[in-house]
């Protein structure tokens, strides 16, 4: 069936290193992509978002890769800090909005 | 407001009984969203408002969910007969339209003993 996942269920990474975690969405349809970042025993906070008609889109520190042609989407996030130890959920939009589907998520530890 | 505000934060109920979560949207935003998430994983669409109109309520087990976003009033979600597999937190978000960024509350973690 449709769904958006994700790759790795955990990633480990040394502060300061580069980190990269990946999604996968299977409906061509969805148009609305964003990134979550969970903290324990709080909501989902918005990190950065891309919409089907671009390929790439940069925050601070984080950018956000889509590739429509293997329905493949990422965040990578430089300079990994402590403080960006959480779980990761890609979410889709399913076109007209009413609802965003997540994946299941990526536990990122960041490792001093 | 400026943030999505969820009370109560902790919820126990005894199986069988009611549970009643309440939900204030950010001021000036037309959607509001409810998602379960059980164990930390992922999150599970239960259903949307646009205003106090339901637009996809597909999530929704309907034999005892319900939920409802009136005018002046924080939004509800409401569980008759609490089961054990309804334990889980309850979250809900806002937007000011329908695909774009949504703002999640801390959620209600919803116990069922």
């Amino acid at each position: 069936g449709e769904s958006v996942g994700l790759h790795l269920p955990t990633l480990s990474v040394q502060e300061g290193d580069n980190s990269i975690i990946n999604c996968a969405y299977s409906n061509s349809a969805s148009d609305y992509f964003i990134w979550y970042k969970q903290e324990s025993g709080k909501g989902p906070q918005f990190i950065i978002d891309i919409r089907s008609n671009m390929d790439k889109r940069q925050g601070q520190r984080v950018t956000v890769l889509l590739n429509k042609t293997v329905k493949h989407l990422s965040l990578q996030i430089a300079a990994t800090q402590p403080g960006d130890s959480a779980v990761y959920f890609c979410a889709e939009n399913r076109g007209g909005g009413f609802k965003t589907i997540f994946g299941a998520g990526t536990r990122l530890f960041v490792k001093a | 407001g400026e943030e999505v505000a969820q009370t109560p934060k902790h919820l126990v109920r005894g199986e069988g009984q009611k549970a009643k979560l309440y939900c204030a949207p950010i001021k000036g935003h037309s959607y509001v969203f409810w998602y379960q998430q059980v164990l930390k994983n992922e999150f599970k669409f239960l259903i949307s408002f646009q205003n106090e109109n339901v637009f996809d309520e597909t999530g929704m087990p309907k034999e005892r969910f319900s939920a409802k976003c009136l005018p002046n009033s924080p939004c509800s979600l409401e569980i008759q007969a609490t089961k054990l597999e309804d334990s889980a937190v309850y979250f809900c978000a806002s937007s000011v339209t329908a695909n774009t960024e949504a703002f999640f509350g801390q959620g209600t973690r919803l116990t069922v003993v």
